[in-house]
């Protein structure tokens, strides 16, 4: 039963283009979720989180939108730059639940110069 | 600012062999936890620690065992390797009961031959 997933396990943008990330749950009791950015051979690095009560959270370059009603959230990565090239991962978090992370499976965003 | 620190960072086991993955967080973070990477399957909760002499099971527990041995330190031990455990191992750390992320180490890479 995967609770949290993300469809898309590749996605090849342009350089200076937007990126779009897609993720989807089946848990209406998640309090937060939130987007980790990995690099080969390194650990998962938190990116961006946004609060089940909130539709959207914007930090520079990056925007998560929340639509509680599809249970779906996006990433949005504006403008696109090659270093942005990694695996992004989608993660829900219920806070009852001893902060126990559900990842989705990944996806792996190529941005070409 | 080290962070979470695992070692080692590869290992070659054989079948039936017994390991013993460490794992160090100096952000005095109450909750630690273990996970496996797999292709196309995220990461999977293996064992978590809420405190300090407290464990519980993940989602992948079976063949593993686990130790908190402070609140610094939390191990994750492979008593009889099985060539199906082979993975990339990553630790993580966080306070729980906020909304802070969760920090992870640059993984263990396993091989079980």
């Amino acid at each position: 039963d995967q609770q949290v997933k993300q469809n898309s396990p590749s996605l090849s943008v342009q350089e200076g283009r937007i990126s779009i990330l897609n993720c989807d749950y089946t848990n209406s009791m998640f309090d937060y979720f939130l987007w980790y950015k990995k690099y080969p051979a390194e650990g998962p690095t938190f990116l961006i989180s946004i609060s089940s009560i909130k539709d959207k959270n914007e930090d520079g370059r990056f925007t998560v939108f929340l639509n509680k009603s599809a249970k779906h959230l996006s990433l949005h990565i504006v403008p696109s730059q090659p270093g942005d090239s990694a695996v992004y991962f989608c993660a829900a978090i219920r806070f009852s639940n001893t902060g126990k992370l559900i990842f989705g499976q990944g996806t792996t965003l190529q941005v070409k110069p | 600012n080290a962070g979470v620190t695992q070692t080692p960072k590869f290992q070659v086991l054989k079948t039936g062999q017994s390991m013993t993955l460490q794992c160090a967080q100096d952000m005095n973070h109450n909750s630690m936890y273990w996970y496996r990477q797999d292709p196309g399957m995220g990461l999977r909760l293996i064992y978590y620690s809420a405190s300090e002499g407290t464990t519980d099971k993940g989602e992948v527990p079976n063949g593993y065992n686990v130790s908190r041995l402070n609140k610094r330190e939390f191990s994750l031990r492979l008593e009889s390797a099985a060539p199906s455990q082979t993975s990339v191992y990553f630790c993580a750390s966080t306070q729980t009961g906020t909304a802070q992320p969760q920090h992870f180490g640059d993984g263990t890479r396993l091989s079980i031959l």
